[in-house]
């Protein structure tokens, strides 16, 4: 178990650049997930994978925001014109699958990105 | 929906003192809860659950939680705090959907620890 590996740890971008994040899971964990925590916030849901399958995005994934999964191996969460509403640590975890939702989320360690 | 609240964005304690926070939840299910860690710069990591069976789970770093479900409440206390056990803590819910579970995470109790 290598844990949740997420690149960059820090992002700094300008005001209407795109970005992208990228996560490698647990190697075993089929799902995975992308969070968003702002300041003094817990994280919040933005979208989430079975194997390759994006199964469901929050309200707040606006049409800037894409993530994939290909192959179901690592993801990318992808922010398009970036504003700086955006400022948030992304937070990516990833889930075996067991059927029932008792399973923990094994968190990485974030990406903080600064729009300027 | 699910739901989580979390009573106090800080818990100030001194060193040896009981550490307890609260955390209420809604749900129309039977709930799965969660209690996380995160310490500055780092992501969440997993304290204890409360699935099914035994409501007092005992967790890592000698927390535990007790799930009472006549008050919706999953409160999380260790019996003397150490000044390591400073950090942000996170209570979560999950949600079914669509044949999965969604964490849904409180706003967090950050924990002071004064020597």
């Amino acid at each position: 178990d290598t844990g949740v590996s997420q690149d960059p740890r820090h992002k700094i971008t300008k005001r209407g650049q795109n970005v992208t994040f990228r996560c490698d899971p647990i190697s075993e964990h089929n799902r995975l997930y992308w969070y968003r925590q702002t300041l003094g916030q817990g994280p919040e849901f933005l979208t989430y994978f079975q194997n390759e399958a994006q199964l469901e995005k929050s309200r707040l994934l606006s049409d800037r925001f894409s993530a994939e999964r290909p192959k179901g191996s690592f993801s990318t969460l992808e922010i398009q014109r970036t504003e700086q509403g955006d400022s948030a640590m992304y937070l990516c975890a990833s889930e075996r699958k067991t059927g029932t939702g008792g399973s923990p989320l094994h968190f990485g360690n974030g990406t903080r990105l600064t729009v300027t | 929906a699910q739901s989580v609240t979390q009573l106090g964005s800080h818990v100030s304690v001194s060193e040896g003192a009981l550490v307890l926070l609260r955390c209420n939840y809604s749900s129309s299910v039977p709930p799965y809860l969660f209690w996380y860690v995160q310490y500055p710069n780092q992501g969440l990591q997993l304290l204890l659950k409360y699935t099914t069976g035994a409501t007092l789970v005992k967790g890592i770093n000698g927390f535990e939680a007790e799930f009472k479900k006549s008050e919706t409440s999953f409160h999380l206390t260790k019996p003397s705090a150490h000044m390591s056990d400073a950090a942000e803590y996170f209570c979560a819910v999950t949600r079914p959907s669509g044949g999965s579970y969604i964490p849904t995470f409180g706003r967090g109790t950050s924990l002071i620890v004064h020597p």
